[in-house]
């Protein structure tokens, strides 16, 4: 069956270090692969997107891997700060779509920095 | 610019009521979505629309569940005679168009249903 799988629920990262989040994939083909962040009380708000073709991304702070082999993206926030604690979530969109937009997400990891 | 506005943000229905969600999408936005997000999970979708066209209800969870966007723009998530398992998060989110753009998610409509 078709799975997303984020790394852990919950990860603790202290305040200047890089955090790195996983998403796995199984059986999808992604076509592209998008990471959110989600604040309690809000809605996921866009933060990268990678193509199938891409091997990284960044923005700022930010970096995005996409493994196609391994089947695995990561996440990288470098020099933490506490603002950045949030929910993140993978979400892709599978080669099989056709044209149809919808994304399907993980779970999403809680990540927490500490001063 | 407005961003994704959803009303009401919190809905209290007791079971077996009809419930009516509003999205309210940015101006412009040609795809409009339905997600469910339960407690502690990633979002499930749940509907998808192409300006009025309806292009995949697959993940409706029961013919209790009914979206519509008549005029292409503003969308309402109906469902009838609520259960418990409906109580979620229920969130809009609306894009440009166009396999690989970003999605833009209002804040949610919070469904508790007792």
């Amino acid at each position: 069956s078709q799975k997303i799988e984020q790394n852990s629920e919950a990860l603790n990262i202290q305040e200047g270090k890089t955090a790195t989040l996983t998403c796995n994939y199984t059986n999808y083909s992604p076509a592209y692969l998008q990471w959110y962040r989600q604040d309690p009380g809000r809605g996921p708000v866009f933060l990268l997107l990678i193509r199938e073709n891409e091997k990284e991304k960044r923005k700022e702070r930010l970096k995005v891997t996409f493994d196609t082999t391994l089947k695995q993206s990561l996440f990288h926030i470098t020099a933490s700060q506490p603002a950045d604690s949030a929910t993140y979530l993978c979400a892709l969109t599978p080669q099989s779509n056709f044209g149809n937009e919808k994304l399907t997400f993980g779970t999403g990891t809680r990540l927490t920095i500490i001063p | 610019g407005a961003g994704v506005s959803q009303s009401p943000r919190y809905k209290v229905a007791k079971r077996g009521q009809d419930v009516a969600l509003r999205c309210d999408p940015i101006s412009g936005h040609v795809s409009l979505f339905w997600y469910q997000q339960a407690l502690g999970q990633g979002p499930e979708f749940l509907t998808y629309f192409q300006n009025e066209a309806q292009l995949d209800k697959s993940g409706l969870p029961s013919d209790r569940f009914f979206a519509e966007r008549p005029e292409g723009s503003v969308s309402t998530l109906k469902i009838q005679r609520t259960q418990q398992e409906d109580s979620a998060v229920y969130l809009c989110a609306s894009s440009r168009g166009g396999l690989g753009n970003e999605q833009y998610f209002g804040p949610g409509t919070r469904l508790t249903v007792t």
